[in-house]
C-alpha cells in the first residue's frame, strides 16, 4: 500500500523569506500523481500545485516551486517570498494513476506553516 | 456558483440521532468522494462512487451510508451516531480519476 510522510509537523517562516515543506512517498508503481494542498483556518482544502510522475520537470505555480526526486520518492514543496497569507496546514498527497480503487488521494499528516511578519 | 458545495457547514447533534450531509457538485466530474478528516487533521478516503456506482468503501462502520442519486450528488447518511464520528467531513469531485480532486468547504460534525 502506498504511504505518504511529512515529518515536519510545523514549520516557521518570516515573512518575504522562503521556506521549503518536506514530503516523501512509498509506492511500488511507476505512474502517479502528486499534489501539494493547503488549508487555511477557513477549512478549505485548496489545490496548491501538482505533479505528474512521468514528467522529470519540476512544477511550478508563481511563487510556488516542488522538486520532485522521482527516485528518491522525494516530493519537497517551495514556497518564495512567503506571504502572512501563506500561513496554513500543508499537506502533500498521492494518487495512482491507475483509477478504480487505487484513485483516491492518499494524504500525509499535514505540516503547519506560520509566517512571521 | 461554487464547484463543490456541502450542507449543512456545521452540524452539532446528540448521540443516537441519524444526519445526513449532503453534496452537491457542478463541475460534470464523473467521481465523488468522502473524506473524514480526524481532530488531529488527519485526511482519509471513506467513499468513492464513479457514474453513481461505488468503486472505493473503505473500512468504515455501516452505520455510514452514501447515497448517489445522480452523478453530480453523493449523500452522506449516519445512523446512530457516536461520540467518535466527530470530525470534519469532506465531499469533493474529480474527473476520471486521474486528475486533482476539488473539494467542498467540509462540515463540521459535532456529536454531543
Amino acid at each position: 500500500a502506498q504511504t505518504v510522510t511529512q515529518s515536519q509537523p510545523e514549520m516557521s517562516v518570516q515573512e518575504a523569506e522562503t521556506v521549503t515543506l518536506s514530503c516523501t512517498y512509498d509506492t511500488s508503481e511507476s505512474d502517479y500523481y502528486l499534489f501539494w494542498y493547503k488549508q487555511p483556518p477557513s477549512r478549505q482544502m485548496i489545490l496548491v500545485i501538482r505533479q505528474e510522475a512521468y514528467k522529470q520537470q519540476n512544477a511550478t505555480e508563481n511563487r510556488f516551486s516542488v522538486n520532485f526526486q522521482k527516485a528518491a520518492k522525494s516530493f519537497s514543496l517551495k514556497i518564495s517570498d512567503s506571504q502572512l497569507g501563506d500561513a496554513a496546514m500543508y499537506f502533500c498527497a498521492y494518487r495512482s494513476a491507475h483509477g478504480g480503487s487505487q484513485g483516491n488521494l492518499i494524504f500525509g499528516k499535514g505540516t503547519k506553516l506560520s509566517v512571521k511578519p | 456558483d461554487t464547484a463543490v458545495s456541502q450542507t449543512p457547514k456545521y452540524l452539532v447533534t446528540q448521540m443516537g440521532n441519524d444526519k445526513s450531509i449532503k453534496c452537491e457538485q457542478n463541475l460534470g466530474h464523473d467521481t465523488m468522494y468522502w473524506y473524514k478528516q480526524d481532530s488531529k487533521k488527519f485526511l482519509k478516503i471513506m467513499f468513492s462512487y464513479n457514474n453513481k456506482e461505488l468503486i472505493i468503501n473503505e473500512t468504515v462502520p455501516n452505520r455510514f451510508s452514501p447515497k448517489s442519486p445522480d452523478k453530480a450528488h453523493l449523500n452522506l447518511h449516519i445512523n446512530s451516531l457516536e461520540l467518535g464520528d466527530s470530525a470534519v467531513y469532506f465531499c469533493a469531485s474529480s474527473q476520471v480519476v486521474l486528475t486533482e480532486a476539488f473539494f467542498g468547504q467540509g462540515t463540521r460534525l459535532t456529536v454531543v
